[in-house]
């Protein structure tokens, strides 16, 4: 079955600190990528997505490119803020021809901004 | 334009109690998931369910769980007999239908403490 490894946490940076957060993945077919964010409190909220091989998914700030030659998918942003403050979930998505939808989530990364 | 709702955000039972947590999906979505997230762990498929039926359940515990999500109303997951380890936040998400990438849109989460 699919799985994904993701980059211990938790994270601490300063603000205006550059961040990389790892996510390397396994997955039976060619599936798509997907970032989810994670805020206190708070359910999931998708923070980007890649579709195919080489893509970049992007938003608020932050990248990832889809390396299908390493199976993975880093996420990166320039600058981080305290309000990026959060657990991001790197998950493989099975793509069209699959018969399910199910999402598999690495455990995921805390990462803590401090002002 | 409401998102996927669910309730309660918190539930308390004491061991032994039936714990019937509730997901609305997205309005005109018509596939559910159900997850777990034990304490500092990432998220874990339980089961996708479409109206009526339940497509996959790999991940539902054999025993005292269940879930449902009738023709009319909220799904519903249901633990029987809690225990102490069911203590976790449960999330539901919701998507429009397979077939391309669906993305899946997640509630708050119901967070389950047993005593």
């Amino acid at each position: 079955g699919d799985s994904v490894t993701q980059m211990e946490g938790p994270v601490t940076l300063s603000e205006e600190a550059f961040l990389t957060i790892n996510c390397t993945y396994t997955a039976t077919g060619y599936p798509s990528l997907f970032w989810y964010v994670q805020y206190p409190g708070e359910g999931l909220q998708l923070l980007l997505k890649a579709t195919k091989a080489d893509d970049k998914g992007s938003n608020k700030g932050f990248e990832a490119t889809y390396r299908k030659e390493t199976t993975s998918f880093h996420l990166e942003k320039g600058s981080v803020q305290v309000s990026d403050s959060a657990v991001y979930f790197c998950a493989p998505h099975p793509g069209e021809k699959s018969s399910g939808d199910k999402l598999t989530f690495g455990t995921g990364t805390r990462l803590a901004v401090r002002p | 334009n409401a998102g996927v709702m669910q309730n309660p955000r918190h539930l308390v039972r004491r061991r032994g109690q039936e714990a019937r947590l509730r997901c609305s999906p997205v309005k005109g979505h018509s596939h559910v998931y159900w997850y777990r997230q034990l304490p500092e762990e990432g998220l874990k498929f339980m089961v996708y369910l479409q109206k009526e039926n339940i497509i996959d359940e790999s991940g539902m515990p054999k025993e005292r769980f269940s879930a449902e999500f009738p023709k009319e109303g909220p799904s519903i997951l249901r633990i029987q007999q809690v225990v102490r380890g069911d203590s976790a936040a449960y999330f539901c998400a919701s998507s429009p239908g397979t077939g391309g990438l669906n993305e899946q849109f997640f509630g708050p989460g119901t967070r389950l403490t047993v005593l």
